[in-house]
Formats: structure tokens, sequence, C-alpha cells
């Protein structure tokens, strides 16, 4: 069956450190894969789209990579900020052009 | 404000009872999805429209669960004969056409707790 797998467990991280976050998928093949953020009781906010010829996308301080041997994406926020502590999800798009997410992963940023 | 509105924010009902979320998109967007999300979870896909058309259905949305969106703007999602199991937060999206992709625009959600 289609798995996404985000570590469920939070990343805590001193400000200014780089956050790398992992989304790992089996039995896709996903034309692009995107990520997310989500605040506590509030809805997903789009940040980034990779297409699965594309290696690396950047936007300002995040990073993402795409590595469809692997069946991997890293998401990587540098110069990290208290501001940036959130949930983080990865979301690919199946055949039926609908997103299937990932867990998430929640994200602190310590002053 | 511009963007995807969702009524109730929050809603409590006792186990049994229907209850009927609204939905408003973004007003050129002519696509809208629904999603589910419990705790800890990534949002999970339940249906999507194309302007009034339903065009995919989740197998997770059982008989219980039914969507319109009749004029093909606000759509509504309705839970009949709710279940403890139904609590989650509901959330909508919609989509434009960027050219190259659909980017989804989601909502605050609805959080139904079902007692």
């Amino acid at each position: 069956s289609q798995k996404i797998e985000q570590n469920s467990e939070a990343l805590n991280i001193q400000e200014g450190k780089t956050a790398t976050l992992t989304c790992n998928y089996t039995n896709y093949s996903p034309a692009y894969l995107q990520w997310y953020r989500q605040d506590p009781g509030r809805g997903p906010v789009f940040l980034l789209l990779i297409r699965e010829n594309e290696k690396e996308k950047r936007k300002e301080r995040l990073k993402v990579t795409f590595d469809t041997t692997l069946k991997q994406s890293l998401f990587h926020i540098t110069a990290s900020q208290p501001a940036d502590s959130a949930t983080y999800l990865c979301a690919l798009r199946n055949a039926g052009n609908m997103l299937t997410f990932g867990g998430g992963t929640r994200l602190m940023v310590k002053p | 404000d511009t963007g995807v509105s969702q009524d109730p924010r929050h809603k409590i009902t006792k186990r049994g009872q229907n209850v009927t979320f609204r939905c408003d998109p973004i007003s050129e967007h002519n696509r809208l999805y629904w999603y589910r999300q419990t705790l800890g979870q990534g949002p999970e896909f339940l249906t999507y429209f194309q302007n009034e058309a339903q065009l995919e259905k989740s197998r997770l949305l059982s008989n219980r669960f039914s969507a319109e969106r009749p004029k093909g703007s606000f759509s509504t999602l309705e839970i009949q004969r709710t279940e403890q199991g139904d609590s989650a937060m509901y959330l909508c999206a919609s989509s434009s056409w960027t050219g190259t992709y659909y980017e989804q625009y989601f909502g605050p959600g609805t959080r139904l707790t079902v007692t």
C-alpha cells in the first residue's frame, strides 16, 4: 500500500541552526511533492512544490530536495527562528490528482 | 478577507445527531476539496468538486457523509447519525491552476466533537 512517512517525533533545534525534516514514501511515483506548514488550530499553508525532474528547489530560507531513487524529500530551514515553530507536512499527488499527506513533523525552534 | 472560510469553527454534538458544515472557497477557484484531520495526523482526503460536479470520493466517505456544491460556489458537508469516531477537524480547500499544477488554499477548519 502507499505510505508517506514523516518523523512523528518533534524536532527541537536552537535558533540560528538549520532544521532538516524528512519525508519518505513507498509505492508512489509522484509527479510532484509539496510541503506545507500548519500552525495549531489552523489549516495548512502551502510552502513549496518540487517536481520529479527537479533535484532541488529554494525559496528564501527554505530548501527542498527530491530524490526519486531513494523515494525521499528533505526540507531545510536555514537560520531558523522561533517563528518557524510549527508542524510541517509533506504531500504527494496521487494518480487521481489528489493530495495524500504525511503525518507531519513538529518543529520547535528555541531562542 | 478573501481566503477560504468555514463555518462553524467549532461544533459539539451528541452521538446520533446530524451536523452540517459550510465552506466558502476563494471566489475564482473552480476546485473545492474536503479533508478530515485527526490529532497528530495529516489531512485525509474525503472528496472534491470541480465547479458543481463531485468528481472523486474517498472510501473514507461512508454513506453517512454527503457533500454538495450546488452552484459551484460554496459547499456543504453533512454527517448523519454522528459517531464518536467522527470527531476531527474538517478542512476545506480550494484551488486554482497556476499553469503547471493546482495550488490548494486551506480554510481554518471546523472542529467537530461528538460526545
